[in-house]
């Protein structure tokens, strides 16, 4: 069974440009979340969604991101517009149910020059 | 006041020692309570769940007191692989997991 996987492990974007980070969870699971860790700081939760369903996005900066999870394909973090502060690891976790085990993804590096 | 909150660190700690780490948090309604290790560079990965009743797996141990809001991780007999950073995880009924900063911990032969 694979375990969560992201693409791609390491993004290069310049000032302005937009990234897009893209997560698998593991076989079977509907639930996904979203985490950021800048540097030197702990992970900090961004949203959480279930297929085709934003269940809290309390984590989110209001503007320039959004997230999507769609019925067939991969979770989806987009961020538009991105600045220097967006530059950190992008943690995605998958989880079979309710109070489960949350499984991370080995992370996407974003740098922004 | 964090939600958790741990020690940084660093502990440098010699081969073979006996090593504690303490934790707390603030919300006193949280469900569900964790350590993970995550190495340098890498992703969180579960090491183990906390449970009131305090429970052990090998070498490691792990307690929860749950008037004092506190959490504790026992590593007993160090070996060089237990160094990395570890992380207290706290996991309300909202289901997003709150993690402290994280423990450093270099184990030195």
């Amino acid at each position: 069974n694979a375990g969560v996987m992201q693409n791609p492990r390491h993004l290069v974007r310049r000032r302005g440009q937009e990234a897009r980070l893209r997560c698998s969870p593991m076989k079977g699971h509907s639930h996904v979340y979203w985490y950021r860790q800048l540097p030197e700081e702990g992970l900090k939760f961004m949203v959480y969604l279930q297929k085709e369903n934003i269940i809290d996005e309390s984590g989110m900066p209001k503007e320039r991101f959004s997230a999507e999870f769609p019925k067939e394909g991969p979770s989806i973090l987009r961020i538009q517009q991105v600045v220097r502060g967006d530059s950190a690891a992008y943690f995605c976790a998958s989880q079979l149910g309710l109070q489960e085990t949350q499984y991370f993804g080995p992370g996407t590096r974003l740098l922004v020059l | 006041r964090k939600e958790v909150e741990q020690d940084p660190g660093p502990f440098n700690v010699p081969e073979g020692a006996t090593v504690a780490f303490n934790c707390t948090y603030s919300n006193s309604a949280s469900q569900s309570f964790f350590w993970y290790r995550q190495d340098c560079r890498k992703e969180p990965k579960l090491l183990m769940s906390v449970y009131s009743s305090g429970n052990e797996d090998g070498r490691f141990t792990a307690q929860l007191n749950r008037a004092s809001q506190y959490i504790s991780l026992l590593i007993r007999d160090s070996k060089l692989s237990d160094s990395a950073t570890y992380l207290c995880v706290v996991n309300s009924m909202t289901e997003k997991l709150t993690f402290g900063t994280g423990t450093r911990l270099t184990i030195i032969p």
